[in-house]
């Protein structure tokens, strides 16, 4: 069956801008989770949609935001883009997500954010 | 979820097995083992997890200590495409994030 998608898989953006960044996961999963990923901080939790509700949220401001539609797509937006925004965006997809069980993560190839 | 120490990086000769360790010596009773591994520039990909008792599938075998404060991830045959970065996370079911912390950096050499 076809993985986790993300597009697009490169972006360049300016100070100021907002991004919105897609995400498909595999058929039959409800619950998807976003993670940003630098070479300093490393992975970090952004926040889980289960069944188009946000569940859980990291430790991220507010310009931070996400949505998911009831085929279970998901989308994160970020405005005012700061320099320190740039980073590689990985969606992780599962079936039923973590809160309250058990589940083994399906990531995307992830999108590459530069923001000049 | 528990805190688990990995050493930095490793070598390993392609053919032979990797053997990955784990330090988790806070783990409590309901918490699982989970390894990922991230090759360079993809996603983290889901490679096995455990409670007490030892598990193989197709990709490595997870053998857990009896007290459970440490775990290795065996890859029975590394080759050079198994270069990467190997996560070991330790949750249980209150948690809804995965805890990459900076994970142990295997290089396969021919």
């Amino acid at each position: 069956k076809a993985g986790v998608t993300q597009t697009p898989r490169y972006l360049i953006k300016t100070r100021g801008q907002q991004v919105t960044l897609s995400c498909s996961p595999i058929s039959g999963h409800r619950s998807v989770s976003w993670y940003q990923q630098t070479p300093g901080q490393g992975l970090q939790f952004l926040f889980e949609y289960f069944s188009e509700t946000q569940r859980n949220k990291g430790n991220f401001p507010g310009r931070f935001s996400g949505r998911q539609f009831s085929n279970s797509r998901s989308e994160m937006n970020v405005s005012t883009l700061e320099l320190g925004d740039s980073a590689l965006y990985l969606c992780a997809s599962s079936l039923l997500g973590f809160t309250g069980g058990l589940a083994e993560a399906f990531f995307g190839q992830g999108t590459r954010l530069t923001v000049v | 979820d528990a805190k688990t120490t990995q050493p930095t990086s490793m070598d390993c000769a392609e053919g032979r097995a990797a053997n990955l360790p784990c330090n988790h010596s806070t783990i409590s009773g309901n918490e699982y083992v989970y390894w990922y591994r991230q090759i360079h520039s993809q996603g983290p990909q889901y490679i096995i997890h455990g409670l007490k008792n030892n598990e193989t599938n197709e990709m490595a075998s997870l053998i857990i200590t009896e007290d459970r404060k440490s775990s290795t991830l065996i890859l029975p045959h590394a080759t050079l495409r198994d270069t990467a970065v190997y996560y070991c996370i330790v949750r249980g079911n209150s948690g809804y994030a995965l805890n990459f912390g900076k994970g142990t950096s295997l290089l396969v050499t021919p």
